[in-house]
């Protein structure tokens, strides 16, 4: 499975955009890379996701290198709700087209007033 | 917006029961997955089930666990013998034909 690397914590200002890095070197060229957030112990929630392009949505940004071995995913403004612990992901797919998720210990990010 | 629901959200249980964890996934939702969480831990995958069977498990879902989806909706995770190691958050997930999984808010299984 490929690995990720994230730095364990990191601190934003309330307004301020949000920069999390991952490592993910290893990556093979059919592999997507998610990002998933978990508030305390709430299941964990989808943000985005890409493959080689960089990817916006409502919630946030995503920067893939061209090489693919590292992305960043942005928070634009972040607020106080976005303190989480946010994982960086590479999507494992399984026979019949299933998938799993292999989650490492992801950054945990507050977000100060 | 549809969501995965799970019930119950806690469950306080003995050493040597049986627990069933219920799901309900987003209606058209193909693939069906459990995690688990043991607390201060990583988000651990378990199995996946698609065609009313299982693609894949985990080292973790040994024979005292199965799954099934009984009625076409509910999406169940039975622990036969449960152990105090098993305490932790356990979450479903589904996707349908798009690539995202999407989680419930869990069951937090306590095992005395």
């Amino acid at each position: 499975d490929a690995k990720t690397t994230q730095p364990p914590s990191m601190d934003c200002a309330e307004g301020r955009a949000a920069n999390l890095p991952c490592n993910h070197s290893t990556i093979s060229g059919n592999e997507y890379v998610y990002w998933y957030r978990q508030i305390h112990s709430q299941g964990p929630q989808y943000i985005i996701h890409g493959l080689k392009n960089n990817e916006t949505n409502e919630m946030a940004s995503l920067i893939i290198t061209e090489d693919r071995k590292s992305s960043t995913l942005i928070l634009p403004h972040a607020t106080l709700r976005d303190t989480a612990v946010y994982y960086c992901i590479v999507r494992v797919t399984l026979i019949q087209g299933a998938q799993k998720l292999v989650f490492g210990q992801g950054t945990r990010l507050t977000i100060n007033p | 917006e549809p969501e995965v629901t799970q019930t119950p959200s806690h469950q306080v249980t003995q050493m040597g029961q049986e627990v069933i964890l219920r799901c309900v996934p987003i209606s058209n939702h193909l693939y069906f997955y459990w995690y688990r969480q043991i607390l201060g831990q990583k988000v651990e995958f378990l199995v996946s089930f698609y065609n009313n069977e299982i693609s894949e498990k985990s080292e973790i879902f040994d024979d005292q666990f199965s799954v099934e989806r009984p009625d076409g909706s509910n999406f169940t995770l039975k622990i036969r013998s449960t152990k105090l190691e098993d305490s932790a958050m356990y979450f479903c997930a589904g996707r349908g034909v798009q690539e995202t999984q999407y989680f419930g808010p869990g069951t937090r299984l306590l095992v005395l």
